[in-house]
């Protein structure tokens, strides 16, 4: 299994443009959630998804679209990039089963670092 | 709302000291605690977790102890070695509700360097 893929590893772009952040996943798990991590402020949550058609906001949602048409997929875009979007963005995984012991345990992409000119 | 506080780095230690890095937290209900381990260049890894108070997670040298009474989760590790160096992060993760939300709150995160 490959687990959590992500590309590209790096993007730069310019304040406007836009650009699809890709994720994917082979394990079948149903949950799939998009973080953002900048300096001293830890991960925080974007959205999320608890299965194909299901997505809901996390804690910073502005600026950034999902949409889940498959359970592998998990694609965040970036309609009009700011500069304030620059950060390092990573997929996660879990299952969805809450009677699993471990369907709280998140498996993260390799991440993209994302830098908005 | 949940919220996890772990202490400020950098952290730097010589090989084979002990390691403690003290992570609390702020939740309601019983959430689960892990610790990530993240080194250079790549993306997060879960070290240990643990599902309810007074369970341990041990994982590569590595233990912390769910403690409901005093909220913590502390990370400590007898022997670090240079390959230990990384940031690693305390989280804690909610039961998810009616929306089946399942997000993980981090703290800032630790910087641990290893020296020979």
């Amino acid at each position: 299994n490959a687990g959590v893929t992500q590309t590209p590893k790096f993007q730069v772009l310019k304040t406007g443009q836009s650009m699809t952040l890709q994720c994917a996943q082979d394990m079948n798990h149903e949950y799939m959630s998009w973080y953002r991590q900048d300096p001293g402020m830890g991960l925080r949550l974007i959205h999320y998804s608890v299965g194909a058609g299901i997505t809901d906001q996390g804690e910073v949602p502005n600026g950034y679209n999902v949409s889940r048409s498959t359970t592998e997929d998990f694609p965040l875009r970036l309609l009009s990039a700011a500069p304030s979007q620059t950060s390092v963005y990573f997929c996660a995984s879990s299952e969805g089963r809450t009677i699993s012991p471990s369907y709280n345990e998140q498996f993260f992409g390799p991440g993209t670092r994302l830098t908005v000119l | 709302g949940d919220s996890v506080t772990q202490m400020e780095g950098p952290v730097t230690l010589s090989e084979e000291a002990f390691l403690t890095i003290n992570c609390t937290y702020t939740a309601t209900g019983y959430p689960s605690l892990f610790w990530y381990v993240q080194y250079p260049g790549e993306g997060l890894q879960l070290l240990l977790k643990a599902t309810k108070a007074d369970d341990k997670g041990s994982n590569k040298g590595f233990e912390a102890t769910y403690r409901k009474e005093t909220t913590s989760f502390h990370l400590e590790k007898g022997s670090v070695q240079v390959s230990d160096s990384a940031v690693y992060f305390c989280a804690l993760s909610d039961r998810g509700g009616d929306t089946g939300r399942r997000a993980l709150t981090f703290g800032s995160g630790t910087r641990l360097q290893v020296q020979p």
